[in-house]
């Protein structure tokens, strides 16, 4: 089946200590996105890529990054993860970006920050 | 600024219907998205509205009125798999999805 892959499920870093999360998808669309979203809040967009072309949100701290080696795969790099950054990021693909298209999600990586 | 408003949690009996309402005002508007989120898990698409009127899709309906800047989410003869975060979500341009804070819904037997 055609989906969005997280990995891993579940992640511990220490205070300061870089992470990388993961994502892949089987569904060749041309958008990747992150988003972040802590306990009972809203999802919010870190940025996005359409092909190789990154987009990052205003608000998003210089603490994140991204990378998109190819079609499939993209990651979130965390250079010095503070306890406020603990939450689930969920990666998400769409065709084309346009605004009527659906997105569809991966299962998340929830961080966890000691 | 976008600024999307629905409930915090509702708590509805099995077979019954429940209403979830929620309120949008954005910078834009290109359609309205409803997902629903079981617990640890991705947001699954429910169903995507962006003219006035009702679309029903099996037990699931969804509402939207752009004038009132409203729209609603309808799930009836609940079932215990139904318990779940329902998102409102506004598309207010290409790449832009606005979330709200999701509705915690409790089907109880």
């Amino acid at each position: 089946d055609a989906m969005v892959i997280q990995n891993p499920r579940y992640q511990v870093t220490q205070f300061g200590k870089p992470v990388t999360l993961s994502c892949s998808q089987t569904l060749n669309h041309n958008v990747m996105y992150w988003y972040q979203q802590k306990s009972s809040q809203a999802p919010k967009l870190l940025f996005h890529y359409y092909d190789k072309d990154f987009n990052n949100e205003a608000d998003t701290p210089d603490n994140f990054q991204s990378r998109r080696p190819n079609t499939s795969f993209c990651f979130l790099d965390i250079r010095s993860p503070g306890l406020g950054d603990a939450a689930m990021y969920l990666c998400a693909t769409s065709r084309d970006g346009a605004e009527q298209e659906t997105q569809y999600f991966g299962p998340g990586t929830r961080l966890l920050v000691l | 600024g976008q600024n999307i408003d629905q409930p915090t949690e509702m708590t509805a009996t099995e077979g019954a219907i429940v209403q979830i309402n929620c309120t949008y005002q954005t910078s834009g508007f290109n359609g309205l998205f409803w997902y629903q989120q079981h617990a640890g898990e991705a947001p699954t698409f429910l169903s995507y509205n962006v003219l006035d009127g009702l679309e029903e899709k099996g037990r699931f309906s969804s509402f939207l009125s752009r004038s009132k800047g409203y729209s609603y989410l309808l799930l009836k003869e609940l079932q215990m798999k139904d318990s779940a975060s329902y998102l409102c979500a506004v598309s207010s341009g290409d790449y832009k999805l606005s979330f709200g804070a999701g509705t915690t819904v409790t089907v109880r037997a």
